[in-house]
């Protein structure tokens, strides 16, 4: 069965560099977020998206921004990285809120 | 601040026993999910409890919630090294389409 596609699976960046981050859900699911999860810390949720439109937002720093677009798949947009956004970064899909969430298998990305 | 508190933090346990861990939320919620995290990967979804059910089965896994006490437990019977992984507890309480993950048990089942 598909899953949740994520690429790039690693992801090296400097200081002040921008990365963007992209997700496919899995078809046919309306709804896709996007989390961090720190080293040894639970998954921080960021944004949703419901129907390509905002639906929540959660910690996400003003340096970040998502969109999805008409074909459904999602991307995160960083600027100005800092060390501290060193992280795993998942996507998520849903057919409708309150639904089991699909991960991806995350973008690791490393800030020097 | 975090919605799940989750306990133990660590668990460490032989093959072959059973492995309980905790999770306890702070606002009303609709359901509570567990996920499981191999190292490194993505979270797997394991089972979903709405806040009218008081236990729910699945395969080896036995949950259960108590909305009076906030709090939800998971079990995972005859325990097998591959059911090594960190385990999250997750509620609906952030909204609609904003779940929010607690802190996390992380489990080592040794052969």
């Amino acid at each position: 069965a598909a899953g949740v596609i994520q690429s790039p699976r690693h992801l090296i960046k400097e200081k002040r560099e921008t990365a963007t981050l992209k997700c496919y859900p899995i078809p046919r699911h309306d709804t896709v977020y996007w989390y961090q999860q720190g080293p040894g810390q639970d998954p921080q949720f960021l944004i949703s998206f419901y129907e390509k439109m905002q639906s929540d937002k959660g910690s996400i720093p003003d340096r970040f921004s998502a969109q999805q677009f008409s074909d459904y798949h999602s991307e995160l947009n960083m600027s100005s990285l800092e060390l501290g956004d060193s992280a795993l970064y998942f996507c998520a899909s849903s057919q409708a809120g309150n639904s089991p969430l699909h991960f991806g298998n995350g973008t690791r990305l490393t800030v020097t | 601040s975090q919605q799940g508190e989750e306990d133990p933090q660590a668990l460490s346990i032989q093959e072959g026993e059973n492995a309980t861990m905790n999770c306890s939320y702070k606002t009303s919620i609709n359901n509570l999910q567990w996920y499981r995290q191999n190292s490194g990967r993505g979270l797997v979804h394991l089972i979903l409890i709405r806040s009218n059910e008081r236990e729910k089965h699945s395969g080896r896994l036995r949950v259960t919630l108590d909305t009076s006490k906030k709090s939800s437990s998971l079990l995972i019977t005859a325990s097998r090294a591959a059911d090594t992984a960190s385990y999250f507890c997750a509620t609906d309480a952030g909204g609609f389409q904003k779940l929010v993950f607690g802190t996390g048990t992380r489990l080592l089942v040794s052969p």
